[in-house]
């Protein structure tokens, strides 16, 4: 089966810093990768995702980068905030199939 | 309502007991998913409705689980005889689409503790 692994498990950057979250993934098949964002006491929050037919995607501050090859994709956010921090997940699916694998999650912690 | 709800927030179990814990999802999305987080850890995968039909249960951790969402809305899922391992956060999530590649909406989970 599939298996996500992320890194670092805790971050911890300046106000208007940037924040790099890494992750692998084994399956080949793979082909959808979300990422989340988890505050205390909530559910996942879906912030952005990327289909395997693209490398790199932006929204605002958030984007995220995708290489197929060497099954790794990375979370890039820049000018962060307080309300920035958050544990965030990866994820990595078949769309042909029902589920997700989720990282371990990192916890990042944005100081002002 | 505007998300996905489940209920209740909170359970406290006693080892052995039956529980059984309910998701609303959001009116119209097709699929639906439930999940396990441990404390520290991502969410594991449990199983995988569309409407109705159960396409996938290859994550239920033993007979114990049992998941039905038998009118393709409400979905509950019920573990029997409850054990310690199974204290965790279950987690709803569903889905406009028939796959995936669509955003999932998750609920805000269930705490289950099992004393």
């Amino acid at each position: 089966g599939e298996n996500v692994e992320q890194h670092p498990s805790t971050l911890s950057v300046q106000e208007g810093d940037s924040a790099v979250i890494k992750c692998t993934y084994s399956d080949s098949a793979s082909n959808y990768f979300p990422w989340y964002k988890q505050e205390l006491g909530k559910g996942p929050q879906l912030i952005i995702d990327i289909r395997s037919n693209v490398g790199e995607k932006k929204d605002q501050r958030i984007a995220v980068t995708l290489n197929k090859t060497a099954k790794h994709f990375s979370l890039h956010i820049t000018e962060t905030q307080p309300e920035d921090s958050a544990v965030y997940f990866c994820a990595a699916s078949n769309t042909n199939a029902g589920k997700s694998t989720f990282g371990d999650g990192t916890t990042l912690t944005v100081k002002p | 309502g505007a998300g996905v709800s489940q209920s209740p927030r909170y359970k406290v179990a006693k080892r052995g007991q039956d529980v059984a814990l309910r998701c609303d999802p959001i009116s119209g999305h097709v699929s639906l998913f439930w999940y396990q987080q441990a404390l520290g850890q991502g969410p594991e995968f449990l199983t995988y409705f569309q409407n109705e039909a159960q396409l996938d249960k290859s994550g239920l951790p033993s007979d114990r689980f049992f998941a039905e969402r038998p009118e393709g809305s409400v979905s509950t899922l019920k573990i029997q005889r409850t054990q310690q391992e199974d204290s965790a956060v279950y987690l709803c999530a569903s889905s406009l689409a028939l796959s995936l590649g669509v955003e999932a909406f998750f609920g805000q989970g269930t705490r289950l503790t099992v004393v």
